[in-house]
């Protein structure tokens, strides 16, 4: 059964940082691509960021380039989001999602980690 | 950038019903779109990938359609824990983008 654990949500203050993780397992880590997609309370779903299977390759949306950095520990099977110089329009719930092997499209989501960004 | 434009942003129906929701990418995106539900509190669940391919265990009155720039989302008979938020999604090319949520209410 696929499973995903995200943790390290918690409320930063505005031009902080701080670092999810997002514990995989019951897949082959390494073969399929991941991604983090947010929701902004009563908002819908935003994509923010997603790393090629391996993690040979690495995408973000315009509204976090250059702030977050994605990235996998290929030997725990444990993908990261880094997240600096936080801003208020950046709390959401943060959704660690493992995507079909074919196709960027989120297969299996993890609960969310709660990030509140104080101004 | 896709944009994903879905409609109707909410719709009113009842136990049985046939309720259609529609997407329109703003340039063509081939087959490569996806169609989840999200209940309350809840993590999105994957329902119909690439265009109308139904997922493991989702139930066959789910079913999807279309090609290059518009797409539907069809449920043939609504049943009472089909109540919730449906998002498009498509997989063309980055940046990956979601339409704005279609939210199905009792009526």
């Amino acid at each position: 059964e696929v499973q995903l654990v995200e943790s390290g949500g918690h409320l930063e203050q505005s031009g902080g940082s701080l670092r999810l993780s997002c514990a995989a397992s019951g897949f082959a880590f390494t073969k399929y691509p991941m991604s983090w997609v947010r929701q902004a309370p009563g908002k819908g779903l935003e994509w923010v960021a997603s790393i090629a299977k391996g993690g040979s390759d690495t995408f973000y949306a315009d509204s976090v380039k250059g702030r977050f950095t994605i990235s996998g520990d290929n030997s725990k099977s444990i993908l990261f989001l880094q997240m600096s110089s936080l801003r208020a329009d950046d709390t959401a719930l943060y959704f660690c999602a493992k995507n079909l092997a074919h196709l960027w499209l989120p297969d299996h989501w993890g609960q969310g980690a709660l990030v509140i960004v104080s101004s | 950038d896709v944009r994903m434009t879905q409609s109707p942003s909410s719709v009113s129906a009842s136990v049985g019903d046939r309720v259609t929701v529609t997407c329109r990418a703003s340039q063509d995106i081939s087959s490569a779109l996806g169609w989840y539900q999200q209940k309350p509190g809840k993590a999105p669940k994957l329902l119909i990938s690439d265009v109308s391919s139904l997922q493991s265990g989702v139930p066959s009155r789910f079913s999807g359609s279309g090609s290059g720039t518009d797409f539907t989302l069809t449920i043939s008979s609504l049943q009472p824990e089909d109540f919730a938020t449906y998002y498009c999604q498509q997989a063309h090319s980055f940046p990956l983008t979601f339409g704005g949520g279609t939210k199905v209410v009792i009526k």
